[in-house]
């Protein structure tokens, strides 16, 4: 199975401030590839999909980019709403399979 | 309104059979989606269990296939897992959720799951 590894397992930072997650797949999974938000007591929520494109109502200060196996997910300017978890995910094979997440968290 | 909410037991006895069901009945059963399962424990995070789509394809993770079975109900807009002889390992918080599927006219979505329900927690334990 394809194995996706996210760091940093915690990100420090302060609202205003830009985040920038990584994830790396041990395989080639092409943009097929994406990252979801969870906060405590809810179910992970839709951001990101086929690498770049935001899922719907996803505001335009995240953003996702792909190199090789590298995947990135960037927000711009942290809000309050923003400090989650956050974890990958690849569709490319069965099984499909998610990265181990990262934390943000307020600083 | 929940799109997707899951019910079953909370607790389980170790070698006996997780039942959990999920009422889909917000959404459409059409044959454009898939229907899985994805569990969440503190140890293995988010893990896929398994699709189910009911023109006949089903699609089980290997870690679990064997014990495991997801079936749905149309006419009563439920879906169903069924997983076999668990262990303390398959404790964990149990969620329902769609994707779409491909060569259809969800195929923009297949793989991507949204939306989910709140998930239930289902102990194994004596």
């Amino acid at each position: 199975e394809i194995v996706l590894t996210q760091s940093p397992a915690t990100l420090s930072l302060s609202p205003g401030e830009g985040a920038t997650l990584s994830c790396r797949a041990s395989e080639n999974v092409g943009r097929q590839f994406a990252w979801y938000q969870q906060k405590p007591g809810q179910a992970p929520r839709l951001l990101i999909i086929d690498a770049s494109n935001r899922a719907t109502g996803i505001p335009a200060r995240f953003s996702g980019s792909v190199s090789g196996t590298d995947f990135t997910l960037t927000i711009s300017s942290l809000e309050p709403e923003d400090f989650a978890v956050y974890y990958c995910q690849q569709r490319y094979n069965w099984p499909f399979t998610f990265g181990q997440g990262t934390r943000l968290e307020i600083k | 309104q929940v799109p997707l909410q899951e019910s079953g037991p909370r607790l389980v006895k170790p070698s006996e059979t997780l039942s959990l069901t999920c009422d889909v009945s917000a959404l459409s059963m059409n044959s454009d989606y898939y229907w899985a399962w994805i569990r969440q424990t503190p140890g293995k995070g988010l893990e896929w269990i398994g699709s189910f789509c009911h023109i006949g394809n089903t699609h089980y993770n290997p870690s679990v296939e064997g014990r495991v079975t997801i079936s749905l109900d149309t006419s009563k807009n439920h879906l169903f897992l069924s997983l076999t002889s668990v262990t303390a390992a398959d404790t964990a918080v149990y969620y329902c959720a769609r994707h779409g599927r491909p060569y259809s006219g969800s195929g923009s979505s297949y793989g991507w799951f949204d939306p989910w329900g709140q998930g239930t927690l289902a102990t194994v334990s004596s």
